[in-house]
């Protein structure tokens, strides 16, 4: 299974919005809505943000939002905040009853 | 609250083979499936395998044949047995919780180094 497609890096200005994209294929991304996404400040572990596609769990911020099409996903943050600063990763469950992940893309905060 | 904490040897040699538990606290690990993932030094992150309770496995293919996980349910824990390591197994290895299709509770991750 090959990792899912995320560009390197993206940046933006505070109070700004920004988006993420995560591509895959029709065996993970576009086969289930089972998409979740995953934030991870430097030295710690990822925490969920969102999961089957758009839902947020309790206690993550209305400022964070997931949407799908086709084979991509994408992460939306908005009103950027300099504690959004950190690496974000998108995940899917796959055909093969696995999970795969992106490759993780850096948002900095300008 | 459920907790996750990594527990094992920090240093592997090649060849050999890295174990590590995953001890549950706040829950019981009865109720849901489990996994491992692991994150080579400033890379992504990489699932390894899940389980369920009753032994349900599933594992990434690419690491199938070198890999095991089991669950000790007596002390709300479960393992990672991973053997021929190599320097490419190098990574920190974090256990974590399934649910809602999602991986929600994570341990704070241990860093497995495999060097002579």
């Amino acid at each position: 299974q090959s990792a899912l497609t995320q560009p390197a890096s993206v940046s933006g200005s505070p109070g700004q919005s920004i988006t993420i994209s995560c591509t895959g294929t029709s065996s993970d991304i576009g086969a289930y809505n089972y998409v979740s996404w995953y934030q991870q400040h430097p030295g710690k572990a990822p925490k969920l943000l969102i999961y089957d596609v758009s839902k947020r769990p309790s206690g993550v911020s209305n400022r964070f939002s997931g949407s799908k099409s086709g084979n991509t996903a994408s992460l939306t943050i908005s009103g950027l905040q300099a504690e959004d600063e950190a690496d974000y990763y998108c995940s899917s469950y796959t055909t093969s009853s696995s999970w795969v992940f992106g490759g993780g893309t850096k948002l900095t905060v300008l | 609250q459920v907790q996750l904490q990594e527990s094992g040897p920090g240093l592997v040699k090649p060849s050999e083979t890295l174990s590590l538990t995953c001890t549950v606290s706040g829950g019981s690990i009865s109720s849901y499936y489990w996994s491992w993932i692991r994150q080579p030094p400033g890379k992504g992150l990489e699932w390894i395998a899940y389980m369920y309770y009753s032994a349900t496995t599933n594992y990434n293919p690419s690491l199938k044949s070198r890999v095991t996980i089991s669950v000790d349910t007596s002390k709300n824990q479960f393992s990672l047995q991973l053997t021929s390591v190599t320097a490419a197994d190098t990574a920190v290895y974090y256990c974590a919780r399934y649910d809602h299709r999602a991986f929600d509770y994570w341990g704070q991750g241990t860093l497995v180094t495999v060097s002579s």
